[in-house]
């Protein structure tokens, strides 16, 4: 059984560029939700995806959008990135309480 | 405003003896209450969730739970080497969104 897999596990990018990343929930589960950990941080919440809906949202600017597809994967885009958007991107699966983590995408800004 | 805090640490335990690590959180109407570990460079992997206060126990974790202190812990009994790590404790609010403190760091000294 497939656990949460997230791709690309690294990614350099220069400011100003656009970043996409992408998630494949574990078997079964229907919510995504996207993380954002900077170095010694806790997880940030970014956004959670249902039924190809955005239900809930963190504090995080217009710049972070997301999509979720009919087979319950999940992209996050960043646009206009910033030196500060360098973290270690984690995407989450869920079907009701307690969130499975796929390994992440470390997202260097230069 | 800090929901979820935790002592970020480092907390240092010697081999065998008991880590006690502990959580407060703000929202009253907090329902879900969760422990993930996560070592450097790695993505959290959840080791416990509690609902409702008092004690639930898996092998040598144990999760305390006091709604009315709001306040959760986590106790680990014979302190292993290989529980060295962030421990990351996490809240779920009324709207379903899960929300991270920024972790303590567990060190088990052998």
């Amino acid at each position: 059984d497939a656990g949460v897999t997230q791709s690309p596990t690294h990614l350099i990018k220069t400011r100003g560029q656009q970043v996409t990343l992408r998630c494949s929930p574990k078997s079964g589960h229907d919510t995504v939700s996207w993380y954002q950990q900077a170095l010694g941080q806790g997880p940030q919440f970014i956004f959670q995806y249902y039924e190809e809906e955005e239900r809930q949202r963190g504090n995080f600017p217009d710049r972070f959008s997301g999509h979720q597809f009919p087979n319950y994967s999940s992209e996050l885009n960043v646009n206009a990135l910033l030196l500060g958007d360098s973290a270690l991107y984690l995407c989450a699966s869920s079907l009701g309480e307690g969130y499975t983590f796929g390994s992440g995408t470390r997202l260097t800004v230069v | 405003q800090k929901e979820v805090e935790q002592n970020s640490g480092p907390l240092s335990v010697p081999e065998g003896a008991i880590a006690s690590l502990n959580c407060t959180y703000s929202d009253r109407g907090s329902q879900s209450f969760f422990w993930y570990r996560q070592y450097s460079g790695k993505s959290p992997e959840l080791i416990m969730f509690i609902y409702s206060n008092g004690d639930k126990e898996d092998g040598r974790f144990t999760a305390q739970l006091n709604k009315a202190s709001q306040y959760v812990s986590l106790l680990i009994r014979d302190s292993q080497p290989s529980d060295s790590a962030t421990y990351l404790c996490a809240v779920t609010h009324r709207d379903d969104k899960i929300i991270f403190g920024k972790g303590t760091r567990l060190h088990i000294l052998p």
